[in-house]
Formats: structure tokens, C-alpha cells, sequence
């Protein structure tokens, strides 16, 4: 079974800021994707940024982006000049890739508090 | 762009009563999952259908079932309603041949059980 870590329950950070969400996963599967979802207060669930295993390139979405580390299982989530607007919980995720089911594992979150 | 629709947003229901969830999956997605967070916890996998077939199952009470229909939406339907039940159901669609690892989410239906 995959398990996902999230260390920290809360994190603040000040407005235009620099913060690093950390996520550990142990799984014995070789392909599979990791995902960062955000859940603002109204309770969506908002896809921030998605890592194929395959690919050793981090990847990066506006002022979003992560270091993946394989051979660590571990997978942060870097939230470069935060916003008020990216206060938010937000769970690291893990799926398997291929087969004929694709389910979410999640990490127990960490709420984002960003200060004016 | 057309988003994954649930229905109904709220539901209150007393003890040992029944509840049906709908979840209207994004046109063209084939793939539905369902999952329950419970006050302040993480998403937990239910179930998920692939073509209107069972694909797998999750940490599911027995007092629960799910279908998918024809036309790839789907039911949730809960019995014997418990207070433990009362959590966030959200309802999730993918397509299996463009993207089957691209979940959307929908806004979840918030279930109370009194």
C-alpha cells in the first residue's frame, strides 16, 4: 500500500514571500504520478501541479513549482511571491500509474496562511 | 469549459436514514471516483467505476453502493445513516484514453447527519 507524508499540519508566510510545503511518499511501485491539490476555504478541490515519476525535470506551473526527488520519495512544493488568495489547505497525492484504476491517495494536508 | 456537477450541494438526514449522492461527470469522461473527507481529514477513495463497471473499491461501508449509468453519471447511494457518515462527498471524473491520470473534482456534496 502507498502511504503520503505531510510533516507540517500549519505554515504561515508573509505576503510576496518564499514557502516549501514538504511531502515524503513510500510506495514499491516504479511509475506514478504525484500531485499537490489545493482546498481553499469554500472546500474545492484545485489541482496546483502534477509530477510524472518517468520524469526527472521538475515541474512548473506559474509560481508554482517542485523538487522531486525519487530516490528520497520526497516531493515539495515551492510557492514562490505568495498571495493572500494561495491561503489554502493543500495535500500532496499519490497515484499509480497504469492499470485500470487511477485513485487518489493523499497526505493528511498542510494549512497555508498567508499574512498581509 | 463544463465542470463536474454534484448534486445536491447540502443534505441534512437523521440517523438511520438513507441518502443518494449524484454526480455528473465532465461530457465525454468515462471514469468516475468518489470520496469522503471527513471534518479536518484528508480525502478518502471510495469507489470508482470505469464504463459503468465497478474498477475499484475503497474503504467503503457495506451500507453503502454505487452505480454508474448509461450515461456515465453516477449514484452514491448511503442506508442506515450513521453520524460518522456526515463529511464532504466529493465526486471526481476522468477520461481514460486523454488523461485517465487528470482528475477534476467536483464542489462536493456536504452530507449532515443529525
Amino acid at each position: 500500500a502507498q502511504t503520503v507524508t505531510q510533516s507540517q499540519p500549519e505554515m504561515s508566510v508573509q505576503e510576496a514571500e518564499t514557502v516549501t510545503l514538504s511531502c515524503t511518499y513510500d510506495t514499491s511501485e516504479n511509475n506514478y504520478y504525484l500531485f499537490w491539490y489545493k482546498q481553499p476555504p469554500s472546500r474545492q478541490m484545485i489541482l496546483v501541479i502534477r509530477q510524472e515519476a518517468y520524469k526527472q525535470q521538475n515541474a512548473t506551473e506559474n509560481r508554482f513549482s517542485v523538487n522531486f526527488q525519487k530516490a528520497a520519495k520526497s516531493f515539495s512544493l515551492k510557492i514562490s511571491d505568495s498571495q493572500l488568495g494561495d491561503t489554502a489547505m493543500y495535500f500532496c497525492a499519490f497515484m499509480i500509474s497504469g492499470g485500470s484504476n487511477y485513485k487518489l491517495t493523499f497526505g493528511k494536508g498542510t494549512l497555508l496562511t498567508v499574512n498581509p | 469549459a463544463a465542470g463536474v456537477i454534484q448534486s445536491p450541494r447540502h443534505l441534512i438526514k437523521e440517523k438511520r436514514e438513507t441518502a443518494t449522492l449524484k454526480c455528473y461527470p465532465i461530457p465525454r469522461h468515462d471514469t468516475v471516483y468518489w470520496y469522503q473527507q471527513g471534518p479536518g481529514q484528508d480525502p478518502q477513495f471510495l469507489i470508482s467505476f470505469y464504463e459503468k463497471m465497478q474498477s475499484d473499491k475503497g474503504s467503503i461501508p457495506d451500507r453503502f453502493s454505487a452505480q454508474q449509468f448509461s450515461d456515465y453519471h453516477s449514484e452514491l447511494n448511503m442506508s442506515s445513516l450513521e453520524l460518522g457518515d456526515s463529511a464532504l462527498y466529493f465526486c471526481a471524473s476522468s477520461h481514460s484514453g486523454t488523461g485517465a491520470y487528470e482528475q477534476y473534482f467536483g464542489p462536493g456534496t456536504r452530507l449532515t447527519v443529525t
